[in-house]
């Protein structure tokens, strides 16, 4: 079946630390999401990307850094210099060639900082 | 740049009722599309029900439905029949139309629970 697989499920980093969150889809999309999830605030936009080898910052992007060296990956690395990284992290994915086109989320990772 | 806001943090209804959720978004675009996700405790996303803009008609999706008032930007979930299943967070989110800038925009979401 095809979908958007998100690893690991819970990570721990140590502060300092640059910890990488894993984002693979199958669905054949062109864009792909990066969304942070905080108590009491919505999701926020970390980073998206709408073809390979393009992305760009969305609301949140300071202290984390992204690729998108295949079209089916699309990683989100979590820098020393994100302060407080304690979230829970989600990926999404569309298809651009159609305007109506939904969007698929995974499952997401919950990053806590020890 | 694109708001989304839900003023109502909580909201509690009692099973068979039905009940309103609450949606108010701020755009200068005219064509957009807005959509109502449902995030159970396992933290999945779920697509509810999409509006576009364009349609006048309020979208409906078995006990789903929204109100849709272009000229307020208000859009509101109707929950009818509420079952134990349908506890979970709601966020509202907006899209613009054109793909060029296609990324979602999400309120804070509104924590329903479910009275058995």
């Amino acid at each position: 079946d095809g979908g958007i697989t998100q690893s690991p499920k819970y990570l721990f980093r140590k502060e300092g630390q640059n910890v990488t969150l894993s984002c693979e889809q199958n669905l054949n999309h062109d864009a792909m999401y990066w969304y942070r999830q905080d108590p009491g605030q919505g999701l926020r936009l970390i980073y998206y990307s709408q073809i390979v080898n393009d992305f760009q910052k969305g609301d949140i992007a300071e202290g984390y850094s992204v690729s998108r060296e295949k079209k089916e990956s699309f990683p989100l690395t979590v820098t020393s210099a994100q302060k407080n990284p304690t979230a829970f992290y989600l990926c999404a994915s569309r298809p651009e060639s159609t305007v109506r086109g939904g969007y698929t989320f995974g499952s997401g990772t919950r990053l806590t900082v020890v | 740049a694109q708001t989304v806001t839900q003023s109502q943090p909580e909201m509690s209804v009692q099973e068979a009722e039905t009940v309103t959720l609450s949606c108010t978004y701020d755009t200068s675009e005219s064509d957009y599309y807005l959509f109502w996700y449902k995030q159970p405790p396992s933290r999945q996303m779920i697509l509810v029900i999409r509006q576009e803009a364009y349609k006048q008609q309020n979208a409906t999706e078995n006990r789903f439905s929204v109100n849709f008032q272009k000229a307020a930007k208000s859009f509101s979930l109707k929950i009818s029949d509420s079952q134990l299943g349908d506890a979970a967070m709601y966020f509202c989110a907006y899209r613009m139309h054109t793909g060029a800038n296609s990324k979602l925009t999400f309120g804070k979401g509104i924590t329903l629970s479910v009275r058995p």
